[in-house]
């Protein structure tokens, strides 16, 4: 049963520490999302990526927080210096592009970030 | 630009009863329309999708959609809750780069006992 992992799922830091989020796609999608959700704004596309390669990255502050794609099977999500207002749930999703068309996309479990 | 509404920030029904969660999109072209779920601390679920053809899609746990073109919209439906489905409920659309989806605010379903 091919499923979307993400590391850590619970995160606690202080304010102005570094924090990385870590993110297996299921193998054989070449399309990589980065979400962030929050009582308030709810569900936020961030960031993603196709075959590696950074698409859109419009909705991540881009003074802080960066998104990178090491290999096919490690998406990382970095947050420095990390601030009480990043704290949220963090998802990364995978979904296979067909003809520039993305379908379905699979989610992680979610990294629960806490800053204080 | 795609986009989706869900007018409801939460719907109440009993177990055993017809359930309801309406979505209604806005789209230039073809819409391709998804349902996901969110269970509490878990990431969101693919329920099921429309993309062509029938207009009552049938997905996973025994959900289903109704795609209405003249009325724009494509709610959920169940026909009989369980308290398990007690949820967060997000309706979906292709975005016209077709790359991402654009998700609507979400609805919590409860079901009661």
């Amino acid at each position: 049963d091919a499923r979307v992992t993400q590391t850590p799922r619970h995160k606690v830091t202080e304010m102005g520490q570094e924090v990385t989020m870590r993110c297996q796609p299921i193998l054989g999608h070449n399309t990589v999302f980065w979400y962030r959700q929050t009582m308030m704004q709810g569900l936020e596309l961030l960031a993603y990526f196709r075959n590696r390669a950074p698409l859109d990255d419009s909705g991540m502050p881009k003074d802080r927080f960066s998104a990178e794609m090491p290999d096919a099977t490690l998406a990382t999500l970095k947050i420095q210096p990390s601030e009480p207002r990043d704290s949220a749930v963090y998802f990364c999703a995978s979904g296979l592009v067909i003809r520039d068309t993305t379908y379905e996309q699979y989610f992680g479990p979610g990294t629960r970030l806490t800053v204080t | 630009a795609q986009s989706v509404a869900q007018p409801e920030d939460q719907v109440k029904v009993a177990e055993g009863n017809p359930l309801t969660v309406k979505c209604t999109y806005s789209v230039s072209g073809n819409p391709y329309l998804f349902w996901y779920v969110q269970y509490p601390n878990r990431g969101l679920q693919f329920l099921l999708k429309y993309i062509t053809g029938d207009n009552l899609v049938k997905g996973s746990y025994g959900f289903e959609a109704e795609f209405n073109k003249s009325q724009t919209s494509f709610h959920l439906k169940k026909p009989s809750a369980l308290v398990s489905d007690s949820a967060l409920y997000f309706c979906a659309v292709r975005d016209t780069g077709f790359q991402k989806l654009v998700f609507g605010t979400g609805t919590r379903l409860l079901v009661s006992p």
